[in-house]
């Protein structure tokens, strides 16, 4: 199963942009690469997922490097709102019994 | 639209107890799954179901038990609680496709569990 590895923790001044870097060296070539946040002790939150491509929602946008080894988060515009722990994950398995593994996430806080 | 609905929200057990986390959803997934996550930790999985009548251990199964008689309800069991289960359980749910995709995975507020 792919690991990944996050920065424990990072900060980032209101209204500039956030960028949570993950490594993911061992993923394979069917393996998603999500993003969650956990905002407190809340259920994590989806908030952007890619295979190749670089994706962008309202959220974030996700940058996935060429050769898929590691992947950012960029969240554009932080607001004190986005202080969370963010979970850089990759989906194992294969068929229907895929599942997630958690790793520590890096803890984000915004400041003024 | 309820989305993953978790019960009780708190709970306060004694040693040796048994209760049942229950979870719902109403999104017609198949894919359902139980985490705890201990404090300033990730969440781990304990048990998972990949559609009713089949469920399937996790990575910290031990102390727990699960069932799936019907697609929409999947609970945790605690047969005899000890004070190392104290946590923080989330229950998950996703559709599955026939091959591994990148499907969302929705979670519960999760339920809060002490053991005394």
């Amino acid at each position: 199963d792919a690991k990944t590895t996050q920065p424990p923790s990072m900060d980032c001044a209101e209204g500039r942009a956030a960028n949570l870097p993950c490594n993911h060296s061992t993923i394979s070539g069917n393996e998603y690469v999500y993003w969650y946040r956990q905002i407190h002790s809340q259920g994590p939150q989806y908030i952007i997922h890619g295979l190749k491509n670089n994706e962008t929602n309202e959220m974030a946008s996700l940058i996935i490097t060429e050769d898929r080894k590691s992947s950012t988060l960029i969240l554009p515009h932080a607001t004190l709102r986005d202080t969370a722990v963010y979970y850089c994950i990759v989906r194992v398995g294969v068929g229907t019994a895929s599942k997630l593994t958690f790793g520590t996430g890096t803890r984000l806080q915004v400041t003024l | 639209n309820a989305g993953v609905t978790q019960t009780p929200k708190f709970q306060v057990l004694k040693t040796g107890q048994s209760m049942t986390l229950q979870c719902a959803q109403d999104m017609n997934h198949e894919y359902m799954s139980w985490y705890r996550q201990d404090p300033g930790m990730g969440l781990r999985l304990i048990h998972y179901s990949v559609g009713a009548g089949i469920t399937d251990q996790g990575e910290v199964p031990n102390g727990y038990n699960v069932s799936r008689s019907t697609t929409e309800d999947f609970p945790l069991r605690l047969l005899s609680a000890a004070p190392s289960q104290t946590s923080v359980y989330f229950c998950a749910s996703s559709y599955s496709g026939v091959t591994d995709s990148g499907n969302t995975i929705y979670f519960g507020e999760g339920s809060w569990l002490t053991v005394v």
